[in-house]
């Protein structure tokens, strides 16, 4: 069964700072796409960022980067110029072998303080 | 607005009761998924469907069940309602699968509280 794990609960970050979201997964597949979705107060999950494993360069949106580490099985997202509107659950999230399911981590909550 | 629409946003109910939740996909889109999101479980699939078809099912129980209409939208039945069954059911759409990078919009939830 695939695993996805974030390791950080709960984080927080000053306006205009960055920080880094963790997540690992577990996978023998070895062309795939990862997911990160942010959850807001409003409940609604929208796509951040995806990452294609074939590609060797990080996704990058706007102030969102991914740094994509295959070997290590990691999947970090960034977020740059941190604005309060950032506040959010963030979840990393990978496709079945089928692609009709998401596994999603836990979540790591972020907020950000002005 | 992701274009999923879900209805009802609130629903509280009693134990032993039994709900329908609805969902009408993006236009276009053929794929429909059903998602649960606890505070103990986080978010688990529960099933798909494409175009009318069960695709795929994960963790849901027995008492609930779904289908997806000519029309593609979709109804999630949930019976016998039980109180660890309170949580934020979502709904998500998709044009392709996420093998192929497909993005899933999700609906905003609706919200079942059971008493």
């Amino acid at each position: 069964a695939q695993t996805v794990t974030q390791s950080q609960p709960e984080m927080s970050v000053q306006e205009a700072e960055t920080v880094t979201l963790s997540c690992t997964y577990d996978t023998s597949e070895n062309n795939y796409y990862l997911f990160w979705y942010k959850q807001p107060p409003s409940r609604q999950m929208i796509l951040v960022i995806r990452q294609e494993a074939y590609k060797q360069q990080n996704a990058t949106e706007n102030r969102f980067s991914v740094n994509f580490q295959k070997a290590a099985k990691s999947f970090s997202l960034k977020i740059s110029d941190s604005q309060l509107g950032d506040t959010a659950m963030y979840f990393c999230a990978f496709p079945n072998n089928a692609g009709n399911m998401l596994t999603f981590g836990g979540g790591t909550r972020l907020m950000v303080k002005p | 607005d992701s274009g999923v629409t879900q209805t009802p946003k609130h629903l509280i109910t009693a134990t032993g009761q039994r709900v329908t939740l609805r969902c009408s996909p993006r236009s276009g889109d053929l794929s429909v998924y059903w998602y649960q999101q606890s505070l103990d479980q986080g978010l688990q699939f529960l099933i798909q469907y494409y175009n009318g078809e069960e695709r795929a099912k994960g963790n849901i129980l027995e008492r609930f069940s779904a289908q997806q209409f000519p029309d593609l939208h979709s109804e999630l039945n949930l019976s016998s309602l039980e109180l660890g069954d309170s949580a934020l059911y979502f709904c998500a759409s998709s044009l392709t699968s996420g093998r192929a990078g497909g993005e899933l919009f999700f609906g905003e939830g609706s919200r079942l509280t059971v008493l």
